[in-house]
Formats: structure tokens, sequence, C-alpha cells
């Protein structure tokens, strides 16, 4: 089993919907969770982080942690073309140590 | 501008070439790491410094060597390139508690290693 887990999609939604994006972990001991967002041939850039268990708002961007089920999200509300890159998921195992997943692709179309 | 910059942006070489990428930041940050990222794959760290002159492996560390004689600097050397070093680095640096704090990252190097 990955330390964590995500689906590399691509992930396809319409413009103005809500996007979905899961990540799952496997050390029951990870204390802090990063969603990042990578254009094509660029940087990541941090788009959110949550340390707690629940919900975590920031504009059009919602983080959900559930530690219990050891999976992390990210929704996006009201998703626009801009939006179309891939998402990654960092964790925080419980050794301090930092672990991504690979990556899912969103695409939004209009 | 708060930034971490990565020097240079595409390079290619040949195997067995010495190579030096350099990254810097300016935020005063004491943790600073490497990673690669390939296809499939995602980000792997290759080496990762806690502050000035410590140092220590990350998952992929074979053929790399890095420094940290200053806080802002900490640059990737590759003494012999291989073919497998073609990549895309990333240089990122946390203001925090390692691990728990976000990562700035470089802008990348495009390597290709011929």
């Amino acid at each position: 089993q990955k330390e964590v887990e995500q689906n590399s999609g691509p992930l396809s939604v319409p413009e103005g919907a809500i996007a979905s994006l899961n990540c799952t972990y496997s050390d029951r001991g990870s204390q802090s969770f990063f969603w990042y967002r990578q254009y094509s041939g660029k940087s990541p850039e941090l788009i959110m982080f949550i340390y707690s268990n629940g919900d975590k708002e920031d504009g059009r961007f919602t983080a959900q942690l559930n530690k219990a089920s050891q999976y992390v999200s990210l929704l996006i509300r009201d998703s626009q073309p801009s939006d179309s890159a891939t998402y990654l998921c960092a964790v925080t195992m419980m050794t301090d140590k930092l672990i991504f997943g690979t990556g899912t692709r969103l695409q939004v179309f209009p | 501008e708060a930034q971490v910059t990565q020097n240079p942006r595409y390079l290619i070489t040949v195997t067995g070439k010495k190579l030096t990428v350099t990254c810097s930041q300016n935020m005063n940050h004491e943790y600073m790491s490497w990673y690669r990222q390939d296809p499939g794959l995602g980000l792997r760290q290759i080496y990762y410094s806690m502050n000035v002159e410590v140092t220590d492996k990350g998952d992929v560390p074979e053929g790399y060597k890095v420094s940290r004689k200053e806080k802002r600097n900490f640059p990737l050397i590759l003494e012999s390139p291989s073919p497998n070093q073609t990549s895309l680095y990333f240089c990122a640096s946390s203001g925090g508690q390692w691990g728990n704090s976000p990562l700035h990252f470089g802008n990348g190097t495009r390597l290709t290693v011929t």
C-alpha cells in the first residue's frame, strides 16, 4: 500500500460544478495535510493545509479531513477552466516526513 | 518578493559531466529540500537540510550531493550524471517545523542527460 494515494484521473467536471479530489494515507499518526496545485511544467503551489479533523474553507476551496478513515479531500466550488491542473496531496507522517501523492489531474471544461 | 530561485531552468548535458543546480531562498528559512519529479512517480525527495551544515538523505539520494554552507543556499551537485537522472527538479524551503509547514517551491530545473 502506498503511503499517500490519489486517483490519477483525469477528473473531468463542467464549469461551475463542484470538483471533489480525494486522498488516502496509510499512517494513522499523520499530523499535517497539504493540497498543492501544479500547472503543467510549473512548480507546485500551496492551495490549503489542514491539521484538525473537519472542514476548512478558503474561498472556493474546502479541505476535509477524516483521521478515523484516513482520508483528506479537496472540494473546489464553482470550478473554472483555470482550475485545470494537477492537484497534489501531501501528508506529514508520524516521523515528520512529508510524503506526496502522485497527483490527480483535473480538467474543467466550458 | 519572497521566493526560491533555481538556476538554470533548463539544462542538457552528457553522461559523466559534473553539474551543479543552484537554489537560493530569501525568506530566512531553515529547512530546504530537493525533489525530483517523474511521470507516474510523483515528487520524491533527494536530500534535505534542517539548517546550515546539517543535511540528510531523502528517498532517492544515489548519484547526488548537496551542501549547506549558508542558510540561503542549497546547491544540488551531480558528480557524474547518468541518463536515469533526466528529470524535473525542484528546490523547496519551509520556515516552520520540518514536515509540518508549507513548502515554497522554486520554478524547477528540467535536466536532460544524454
